[in-house]
């Protein structure tokens, strides 16, 4: 099973800022196969990232994704107020989806 | 744009099966550029992938769940569903429906707004 792990556990930043949130995978992963997801409190993720790279469709260019083998990056150019959030990254690998543990955005 | 809608008991006991029932609006579930699955999330914690079911029917389970999982589509009704068996206290999560899109990179594009179930003697 390949396991994500996302870093920082928690992001204290202010609007306007830019964030960079990191998911490590323990085995290479086909960039084909690593997404990101938004969660707020009471919802359902929201796709943002698929393909390591490609935004989801209505998703602000703001958001962007990155990476390859191991590396991935979740980058928000500039924090606006709702996008203060949960993110999560996904992979599948092994005939197995698997999820990050999180990452909390919360404002400074 | 697609919805999907979960529903179930809102509550279900120890040793007991849970059973949910997906139903998928906006469009044909009929394609196999698309597959259906479900995905829990325990109270104030990470997303746990249960299973998928694909285009002929054919299912994928998560390993950790496969002896106690079943996942079912009825195409006539534009629906799919879930049982999980034997039920344990650590089985209490809210459960989404979601979408997986199979082409050019596969992502869970639309999810259910998830619905909790307790499990609770």
């Amino acid at each position: 099973e390949i396991v994500l792990t996302q870093s920082p556990g928690t992001l204290s930043l202010s609007p306007g800022e830019r964030a960079t949130l990191s998911c490590r995978a323990s085995q290479s992963v086909s960039g084909s196969f690593l997404a990101w997801y938004q969660q707020k409190p009471g919802q359902a993720p929201r796709l943002l990232i698929y393909g390591a790279s490609r935004r989801a469709t209505g998703i602000p260019d703001r958001f962007s994704g990155s990476g390859s083998g191991r590396d991935f990056t979740l980058t928000i150019s500039r924090l606006e107020p709702e996008d203060f959030a949960v993110y999560y990254c996904q992979q599948y690998g092994s005939s197995l989806y698997t999820f990050g543990q999180g990452t909390k955005l919360e404002i400074k | 744009q697609v919805q999907l809608q979960e529903s179930g008991p809102g509550l279900v006991r120890p040793s007991e099966t849970l059973s949910l029932t997906c139903t998928v609006s906006g469009d044909s579930m009929n394609s196999s550029t698309f597959s259906w699955g479900w995905i829990r999330q325990p109270p104030g914690k990470g997303l746990e992938w249960i299973g998928n079911i694909f285009y002929g029917g054919n299912t994928q389970y998560n390993p950790s769940l496969k002896s106690r999982v079943s996942i079912s589509v009825d195409m006539s009704k534009n629906q799919f569903s879930l049982r999980l068996s034997s039920v344990t206290a650590a089985d209490t999560a809210v459960y989404y429906c979601t979408r997986l899109v199979m082409v050019l990179a596969a992502r869970f594009d639309f999810w259910g707004q998830g619905t909790l179930v307790p499990v609770s003697s």
